[in-house]
């Protein structure tokens, strides 16, 4: 399983684009990167997913370089409600090890009014 | 609300003893995770489900810990004999199947083992 590097904090002021970056050197043919977002005392929640280039949804945009050994999760004018911990994970869809990654500390970002 | 829910949300105990956790995924998932989160730290992965087969068990799940899914729905998670170092936030997740689709998590049961 691919193993993730991501900042341990970042702090924004409110209105700003914020971007998290993650690495992952090692990631596979078949692994998929996938961010998560978690408020504390609740449960993660997908926020994007991709596999190459960039995707885009109504939360976020992630950006996957050719070489896929990194990617960036940007939210654009974020809010004091996204204060939260944003989490990276790469793996296999389809292989039930993909769910087994330990999702590691993830990123603190605190938004500031 | 992700549609997975859990059950209690809290849970007090004593050292020594046993505690069982419920969950109740989404309907039509058919693979259902347990995971456990301590403070500051990131969920990690405890047991795996495909409908009532348990097919993936974590090193971190000792013999202490048990976990059933029967007929494939709900499942529950027992803790037997409680340490202190079992408090933390036990997390439960369901997903469809393989493929692009995702987790997603229910709200946690936070378990305090005094």
């Amino acid at each position: 399983l691919a193993k993730t590097t991501q900042p341990i904090s970042m702090d924004s002021y409110e209105g700003q684009e914020v971007n998290i970056t993650c690495s992952h050197n090692n990631i596979a043919t078949n692994d998929y990167i996938t961010w998560y977002q978690q408020f504390p005392s609740q449960g993660p929640r997908f926020i994007i997913q991709g596999y190459k280039t960039k995707v885009t949804n109504e939360v976020a945009s992630l950006f996957i370089p050719a070489d896929r050994k990194s990617s960036t999760l940007s939210l654009p004018r974020v809010s004091l409600s996204d204060t939260a911990v944003y989490y990276c994970l790469v793996g296999d869809p389809d292989s039930g090890g993909y769910q087994k990654v330990t999702f590691g500390i993830g990123t603190k970002l605190q938004v500031i009014p | 609300d992700t549609g997975v829910s859990q059950d209690p949300r809290h849970k007090i105990t004593k050292r020594g003893q046993n505690v069982t956790f419920r969950c109740d995924p989404i309907s039509e998932h058919n693979r259902l995770y347990w995971y456990r989160q301590t403070l500051g730290q990131g969920p990690e992965f405890l047991t795996y489900f495909q409908n009532e087969a348990q097919l993936e068990k974590s090193r971190l799940l000792s013999d202490r810990f048990s976990a059933e899914r029967p007929k494939g729905s709900f499942s529950t998670l027992e803790i037997q004999r409680t340490e202190q170092g079992d408090s933390a936030m036990y997390l439960c997740a369901s997903r469809l199947g393989g493929g692009m689709d995702t987790q997603y998590f229910g709200p946690g049961t936070r378990l305090t083992v005094l």
